[in-house]
């Protein structure tokens, strides 16, 4: 039973223009979230979290959303770049100390 | 300010031998976590350390054991090697106590064969 879905695997935007990243949840515990970006050959890298008491949070070009009601949260990033191409991964904790659950990926690709 | 790293890169292995992963945690992190990365999948959990004590574990065998030492560094041992086994294996520390956000390093690709 998958607690944490991306159910696109990929996704496909134009330099300059926004790129919508989503992401649902099963678990109504998970309290914590944060968005990953992996490039091949290396590690996730953390990007923006957010907590459950608040439902937007920003940091330059992205900006994470959160429904709480929808058990939905999404990644925007906006101006789209070229080099912001490579797989999402969202994650969830409980209380952020219970060991993060993990989303499948989304591909992104910023066209030029 | 080092990243957290792991050694080896890359490890070829056959069924049944033994492995020993290690990760440096981000300096001033103190709590490690391993994680299993397989094909075309999001990261699994393993096994978190702290305290040189396993804290948490996720849905692994007892095959896969690990250690923490007095610097935070820790070791993941895989025995009796399986071909299912053959994934990136992630390590990812943290401040206990300061940050919920873990940091990853960049993996140990291990293929059995």
């Amino acid at each position: 039973d998958q607690q944490v879905k991306q159910n696109s695997p990929s996704l496909s935007v134009q330099e300059g223009r926004i790129s919508i990243l989503n992401c649902d949840y099963t678990n109504s515990m998970f309290d914590y979230f944060l968005w990953y970006k992996k490039y091949p050959a290396e590690g996730p890298t953390f990007l923006i979290s957010i907590s459950s008491i608040k439902d937007k949070n920003e940091d330059g070009r992205f900006t994470v959303f959160l429904n709480k009601s929808a058990k939905h949260l999404s990644l925007h990033i906006v101006p789209s770049q070229p080099g912001d191409s490579a797989v999402y991964f969202c994650a969830a904790s409980v209380a952020g100390n219970t060991p993060l659950v993990f989303g499948k990926g989304t591909r992104l690709s910023v066209i030029a | 300010d080092a990243g957290v790293t792991q050694s080896p890169t890359h490890l070829i292995k056959t069924r049944g031998q033994q492995v020993t992963l290690r990760c440096s945690p981000k300096s001033g992190h103190d709590t490690v976590s391993w994680y299993q990365q397989a094909l075309g999948q999001g990261p699994q959990f393993i096994f978190q350390y702290y305290e040189e004590e396993e804290r948490q574990r996720g849905n692994f065998p007892d095959r896969f054991s690990g250690h923490q030492f007095p610097n935070y560094s820790s070791e993941l041992n895989v025995n009796a090697l399986l071909l299912g086994d053959s994934a990136l294996y992630l390590c990812a520390s943290r401040a206990r106590g300061l940050t919920y956000e873990q940091y990853f390093g960049p993996g140990t690709r291990l293929t059995v064969t």
